[in-house]
């Protein structure tokens, strides 16, 4: 079975600041990982995706992930906040070849300070 | 090119009633899921359809249902609603299952009184 934890439920970083967004996951196949946005009153947003190519997979609006498998971890990093990066973000796993059923973590809210 | 359109965005039902939300994927996507958001339980799957045919299904009772249509819209239907079913529900369409990427649409926003 597959499960997903991200750790902290709300993140405050300053404007400029490093964004650092944990997830660790569960596994008992090789998994397919996604990041995922949501702003207030809408769906979600596909941020990257890694798929058992590279394990460093860049993403959208400067976002990037790491793939440790060692670590079951997939931490989402953004070198600079900016206010607009306020949003809550979701790590979502899925076994390869089933990518239907997404297996979401509960969400970390990120607050940006000016 | 249009993304996921969810319909309605904002509906009101009474205990006991039953619901009828619709998803029109992305043009040429063939494969819809659905998705249940709630501020305790957070994002659950629903169910998966491809080509009109069911691929998969989360631990929701028999009281929540779906389909697909052969233009690859789909719908999804609970009966006897209880208060416990309000939530955010999200459709998602990619090209076919795998690693494509799903689209999410903005969600229906389901209040059950």
């Amino acid at each position: 079975a597959q499960s997903v934890t991200q750790l902290g439920s709300h993140v405050s970083v300053s404007e400029g600041a490093l964004v650092l967004l944990r997830c660790n996951y569960s596994s008992s196949v090789p998994p397919y990982l996604f990041w995922y946005v949501q702003y207030p009153n809408q769906g979600l947003q596909l941020l990257l995706k890694y798929t058992s190519a590279a394990t460093l997979v860049k993403g959208i609006n400067g976002f990037e992930a790491e793939f440790k498998k060692s670590e079951t971890s997939f931490h989402l990093t953004k070198p600079s906040a900016h206010m607009s990066d306020a949003a809550e973000y979701f790590c979502a796993v899925s076994p390869q070849g089933s990518q239907g059923n997404l297996i979401f973590g509960k969400g970390t809210k990120l607050s940006v300070k000016p | 090119k249009a993304g996921v359109t969810q319909t309605p965005r904002y509906l009101i039902k009474t205990r006991g009633q039953q619901v009828t939300l619709s998803c029109s994927p992305i043009s040429g996507h063939r494969s819809v899921s659905w998705y249940q958001q709630t501020p305790g339980q957070g994002l659950q799957f629903l169910f998966e359809y491809f080509s009109e045919t069911q691929r998969n299904k989360g631990n929701f009772p028999g009281r929540f249902s779906g389909r697909q249509f052969s233009n690859s819209r789909s719908e999804m239907n609970v009966s006897t609603l209880e208060l416990g079913d309000s939530a955010l529900y999200l459709c998602a369409s990619s090209l076919a299952p795998g690693n494509y990427g799903y689209t999410f649409g903005s969600g229906t926003r389901l209040t059950v009184v």
